[in-house]
């Protein structure tokens, strides 16, 4: 059974710029979390991919979107880069919408300069 | 809106003690509790989780307290060892719409083991 996998590791994007992190679910999850980890803080809720569809979206504006693929993998895009979306990426799958348990990949490290 | 919290943001404890670690959450409607370790460079691992119609859960070396009456969660780890120095994290399962839920995080507290 392989775990979340995460690409790229780490990146560099300089203002304005648009970026695209992907997610492999864990084998068998059907459901895919984003969520976004400034330095020090704890994980914020970006958005959910169920089926997908976008089902559920936290406080973040539209320039962060997502897509969900036939193989329940999944990207996360972020248009006009702001030095605040600095910030580690998570990426958590899931079997279902519900309360399964969340199993987070390694995470995307983006820095904005 | 809902928020989760920790009372203490670092602790340090030697190596054999037991560890407490303390979270206060703000929604009183809260059903479902985790908490989550987060080694340095990796994401949150699952440890414990608890729902409200529970006061205490056991797991391996790890206790999860919930007093619902002051929202009140804790996390007990016993010997603590050098491996347990890490990020410890309580969240909140609320409702994300559509008939997804989210989890909320609060800050972290770092846990460090003095050998």
């Amino acid at each position: 059974e392989t775990g979340v996998t995460q690409s790229p590791t780490h990146l560099i994007k300089t203002r304005g710029q648009q970026v695209t992190l992907r997610c492999s679910s864990q084998s068998g999850h059907n459901t895919v979390s984003w969520y976004q980890q400034a330095l020090g803080q704890g994980p914020q809720f970006i958005f959910q991919y169920y089926r997908e569809e976008e089902n559920g979206r936290g406080n973040f504006p539209p320039r962060f979107s997502g897509l969900q693929f036939p193989n329940y993998s999944s990207e996360l895009n972020v248009n006009a880069l702001e030095l605040d979306d600095s910030a580690l990426y998570l990426c958590a799958s899931s079997q279902g919408r519900g309360a399964g348990e969340l199993f987070f990949g390694e995470g995307s490290r983006l820095t904005v300069l | 809106g809902e928020s989760v919290g920790l009372h203490l943001p670092t602790l340090s404890v030697q190596e054999g003690d037991n560890s407490i670690i303390n979270c206060a959450y703000s929604n009183s409607a809260s059903d479902y509790f985790i908490w989550y370790k987060q080694e340095s460079g990796k994401g949150p691992q699952f440890i414990i989780d608890i729902r409200s119609n529970m006061d205490k859960r056991q797991g391996q070396r790890v206790t999860v307290l919930l007093n619902k009456t002051v929202k009140h969660l804790s996390l007990q780890i016993a010997a603590t060892q050098p491996g347990d120095s890490a990020v410890y994290f309580c969240a909140e399962k609320g409702y994300s719409g559509a008939g997804s839920y989210q989890l909320t995080f609060g800050k972290g507290t770092k846990l460090s083991v003095i050998p």
